[in-house]
């Protein structure tokens, strides 16, 4: 069976300081992966997806950015952590070959910046 | 411009029957999903619609009218484990999920 692990669940990070989370999915081969951030009240909002390795999109200009080094590895990243980069960051994955749309969510990483 | 809507929040009783709706606008479409999530949690597929008509799946059944660009999820026999927020997303003509705001449900005893 396939399966999503994100880490790490929770991180406080002063403002300036850089970030790292990875995701990884195991069971299934070349699967869309995403990056998305969500905040209090709002709809998820999507950063970034990638269909193969060292295929990245980005939805959002922004201070962030991500990184697919191996076919099941996805990895979320900044130099310098804003203030507003706060949020639930939530890595998810579809099947590559089927636009099916149902996406498998990994556990999600909680980011506080001070 | 693409947007879902959806009601912030609602309350209802347990044992009770809920519904949620959810308006959708969007470039293309490919379909409507439905995730539950509770609180602190990654979201989880409940349904997906693409054709008109009632979904039925135990107790949670998902509508969709595409000629009105709406749908809604039927929640019966509430029970408290069902308090958490309902998330609409429909899906656009290049396969990408438009997510709504979610409401969230509070189950009261």
């Amino acid at each position: 069976s396939q399966t999503i692990h994100q880490w790490p669940a929770t991180l406080v990070q002063p403002v300036g300081s850089p970030l790292s989370l990875e995701c990884t999915v195991e069971g299934t081969s070349n699967p869309n992966l995403y990056w998305y951030r969500q905040a209090a009240g709002r709809g998820l909002q999507l950063l970034f997806y990638s269909v193969g390795i060292g295929q990245i999109s980005s939805e959002v200009p922004q201070n962030l950015s991500a990184s697919r080094p191996q076919d099941r590895q996805f990895i979320l990243s900044s130099k310098k952590l804003l203030l507003s980069d706060s949020g639930f960051y939530l890595c998810a994955w579809s099947e590559g070959s089927r636009n099916t749309g149902e996406l498998f969510f990994g556990e999600g990483s909680r980011l506080t910046v001070l | 411009g693409q947007n879902i809507d959806q009601p912030t929040e609602m309350t209802a009783t347990e044992g009770a029957i809920v519904q949620i709706n959810c308006t959708y606008q969007t470039s293309g479409f490919n379909g409507l999903f439905w995730y539950q999530q509770h609180a602190g949690e990654a979201p989880t597929f409940l349904s997906y619609n693409v054709l008109d008509g009632l979904e039925e799946k135990g107790r949670f059944s998902s509508f969709l009218s595409r000629s009105k660009g709406y749908s809604y999820l039927l929640l019966k026999e509430l029970q408290m484990k069902d308090s958490a927020s309902y998330l609409c997303a429909a899906m656009d003509s290049n396969y990408q999920l438009i997510w709504g705001a979610g409401t969230k449900l509070i189950i009261k005893p």
